[in-house]
């Protein structure tokens, strides 16, 4: 019962190419949300949704779009990869703005 | 300088020993976050708290508002303690918005 799942858990792609990376919680929570971690280990807020509605859009090229279909899922599309997209992306939800964060086990993008 | 500062960056302790991680922050806070990275990458959340302590299991964390600290504490450690945790703040007003601290990289040995 994978409580916040995100796929693929690997990605390895060129430059150039545009790929998605999804998410599901079946938490019932109403938040979802997109974190970056570098190379530092930093998680970095990317985008926030709260019941289907952009909450937070930190500064991103905006190659970057997410998409949240029903509030159980928030997907994230990459256009024109670049080598600095190599990351670990993390999906995360919570029930509001008060309660725990809980996390997907990542999706480690690498961009030859 | 981060809004969030972690100490120590690395700890290395033996099995058994109590270990304190700890976190300071320089803004107005309404709920500080601890949260544990396995070597696999996966994070879980740990605590929130927004004042005095909480405590599951070996896991103890505590906050003091008005000195702008928060401590996790981990009793009887066991190598698979070994992880990086992660302190994140969320600042007043701020919408969901939380400010990460760098992590703390604790090894148990055996």
């Amino acid at each position: 019962d994978t409580a916040v799942s995100q796929t693929p858990k690997y990605l390895v792609t060129q430059m150039g190419n545009d790929k998605s990376i999804k998410c599901e919680q079946n938490l019932g929570h109403d938040t979802m949300y997109w974190y970056k971690q570098d190379s530092k280990k930093f998680l970095k807020i990317m985008f926030s949704y709260n019941n289907k509605e952009l909450i937070i859009n930190e500064t991103v090229p905006n190659r970057f779009s997410p998409k949240s279909p029903d509030k159980a899922h928030l997907n994230l599309h990459i256009n024109s990869l670049e080598l600095g997209d190599s990351a670990v992306y993390f999906c995360a939800s919570s029930q509001g703005e008060d309660s725990p964060l809980h996390f997907g086990n990542g999706t480690r993008l690498t961009v030859t | 300088k981060n809004e969030v500062e972690q100490s120590p960056q690395n700890l290395t302790a033996q099995e058994g020993e109590f270990i304190t991680i700890n976190c300071s922050y320089s803004v107005g806070i309404s709920a500080l976050h601890w949260l544990q990275q396995h070597p696999g990458g996966g994070i879980v959340s740990l605590f929130m708290l927004s004042s005095g302590k909480k405590k599951h299991g070996r896991l103890i964390a505590t906050i003091n508002i008005q000195e702008k600290h928060s401590s996790l504490h981990i009793t009887a450690s066991h190598p698979r303690d070994s992880a990086v945790y992660i302190c994140a703040a969320r600042g007043l007003g701020s919408n969901y918005q939380l400010i990460w601290g760098a992590g703390t990289k604790l090894i148990i040995k055996p």
